[in-house]
């Protein structure tokens, strides 16, 4: 079965600095999805990156990247110049990619941006 | 906008009454999923249908729960003779059917239903 792992419960940063939120993963397919959700204090999901295993290059969205290890199953999120409204729980979640299947949250990282 | 549609938002019910939430995916949308949330906690996945078709119902509790997805109106996620347990908030999501090729492989979501049982 697959599972998501986040080691991080709790993360905090500095307003400006750069962040790193880790994820692993476990799976035996070759070809998947793999996302970072951010929940705000309004509790709604919101996409913040994808990333499909095929392609090696690490997707990035503006202030926030990813570094795909597939070999390792690791998944890690970095956000770049932090702003306030960064602070929110960050999911990691992964998705076979066939038909009909759900897709899978880690537990969680709660980050906090200190002003 | 046409965003994933839930409601009610908050539900108050009483322990052994039923809830009802109701879920409107993305217009284009055809697979629904239902996610839990218990406070400090991760969404767990309950279940995923299509019109008319329960396709995976693994995360459903075996009891008190129950979910549908019919060919006209909402999905609806049930449940009977409500526990304190059951307060949490319950997430809908939607996406595409696969092999379309606006499937990105994400799932769009509601606001969630937060459900207080007392």
């Amino acid at each position: 079965a697959q599972t998501v792992t986040q080691s991080q419960p709790e993360m905090s940063v500095q307003e400006a600095e750069t962040v790193t939120l880790s994820c692993t993963y476990d799976t035996s397919e070759s070809d998947y999805y793999l996302f970072w959700y951010k929940q705000p204090p309004s509790r709604q999901m919101i996409l913040v990156i994808r990333q499909e295993a095929y392609k090696q290059q690490n997707a990035t969205e503006n202030r926030f990247s990813v570094n795909f290890q597939k070999a390792a199953k690791s998944f890690s999120l970095k956000i770049s110049d932090s702003q306030l409204g960064d602070a929110a729980m960050y999911f990691c979640a992964y998705r076979r990619k066939t038909s009909y299947d759900k897709v899978i949250f880690g537990p969680g990282t709660s980050l906090s941006v200190i002003p | 906008n046409a965003g994933v549609m839930q409601n009610p938002r908050h539900l108050v019910r009483r322990r052994g009454q039923e809830a009802r939430l109701r879920c409107s995916p993305m217009k284009g949308h055809s697979h629904v999923y239902w996610y839990r949330q218990l406070p400090e906690e991760g969404l767990k996945f309950m279940v995923y249908l299509q019109k008319e078709n329960i396709i995976d119902e693994s995360g459903m509790p075996k009891e008190r729960f129950s979910a549908e997805f019919p060919k006209e109106g909402p999905s609806i996620l049930r449940i009977q003779q409500v526990v304190r347990g059951d307060s949490a908030a319950y997430f809908c999501a939607s996406s595409p059917g696969q092999g379309r090729i606006a499937n990105t492989g994400e799932l769009f979501f509601g606001e969630g239903s937060r459900l207080t049982v007392l």
